[in-house]
C-alpha cells in the first residue's frame, strides 16, 4: 500500500559530507516535492519538480540541489552537509491534473548532521 | 503571497469535550484548503479537504471566505486524536503552490 517510499528512515552524516536522500513514488505522478520539517516552523519547500528532468526552487533551496532523471524517483542532494540541515525531510507527490487532491507524502527521512 | 496561520502551536482538551484547531489564510483568490495530521511515528496524511464537505474521523471543517478560515472542528475529542495537524492552502490545481500552516499539536487528555 506504500505509494512514496523514502530510502532511509534516519541518517547520521558527518558536517561537509555530501548526502542524497532518495525518493520513489509508485502512483505516475507528475509532481514531486522536498521539504523540511521543523518544530514550529511546520513544512517548508525546498525543492520540486513538475516534470523529468525539470526542477523549480521552493522556499528555502540554499545549500540543497535535486535530481530527477526519472519520473518516479526525486532525489535531494545535500552538496556538504552542515548542522543547520539537522531536521527531518519529507518527500512528497501529488497528480498534475489532481487539483481536487492533496500531496501523498512519505514517512519522512530524520538526518543528523554532526 | 499566499500564507497560513496557526496560532496554537499546542492544544490541550480532556477526553470527551470540544476541540477547535484555528486556521487562517491570506491569498486573495479561491484557495482550496486542506487539513493534514501526522500521528506519533507515522506518515503525514490528508485529514480532509474543503472541496469535499466531508467528514473524517468526526472531524468537520468549514471554509469562511469572510473571516479567511478554515478551522477543524470535533465536537468529542478522543485520545488517538492525540496527533501534529497543519492546514494546508493550494493555489493552483498543479501542485506547485503549495503553502502549509506551521502546525499545532493536539493533546487529548483522559
Amino acid at each position: 500500500d506504500v505509494k512514496v517510499t523514502q530510502s532511509s528512515r534516519y541518517l547520521v552524516k558527518r558536517t561537509g559530507e555530501k548526502v542524497f536522500l532518495e525518493c520513489v513514488q509508485d502512483m505516475d505522478h507528475e509532481n514531486m516535492f522536498w521539504y523540511r520539517q521543523d518544530p514550529g516552523l511546520g513544512l517548508r519547500l525546498i525543492y520540486f519538480s513538475y516534470d523529468v528532468k525539470m526542477k523549480e526552487k521552493g522556499d528555502i533551496p540554499e545549500g540543497y540541489s535535486v535530481s530527477r532523471e526519472k519520473k518516479e524517483r526525486f532525489s535531494l542532494i545535500l552538496e556538504s552537509a552542515s548542522t543547520n540541515q539537522t531536521s527531518m525531510y519529507l518527500c512528497a507527490s501529488r497528480s498534475g491534473t489532481g487539483g481536487l487532491y492533496g500531496y501523498t507524502f512519505g514517512s519522512g527521512t530524520r538526518l543528523t548532521v554532526v | 503571497a499566499q500564507r497560513v496561520t496557526q496560532p496554537e502551536k499546542l492544544l490541550s482538551v480532556f477526553k470527551g469535550a470540544p476541540v477547535e484547531l484555528k486556521c487562517n489564510y491570506s491569498y486573495s483568490g479561491s484557495p482550496e484548503l486542506f487539513w493534514y495530521v501526522q500521528y506519533s511515528r507515522q506518515r503525514l496524511q490528508l485529514l480532509l479537504r474543503h472541496i469535499s464537505r466531508e467528514s473524517i474521523k468526526g472531524f468537520t471543517a468549514d471554509l469562511n471566505k469572510g473571516e479567511t478560515s478554515f478551522h477543524l472542528k470535533k465536537p468529542f475529542a478522543q485520545e488517538e486524536d492525540s496527533a501534529m495537524y497543519y492546514c494546508a492552502l493550494s493555489a493552483d490545481n498543479y501542485g506547485q503552490n503549495f503553502v502549509f500552516g506551521p502546525g499545532t499539536r493536539l493533546s487529548v487528555l483522559p
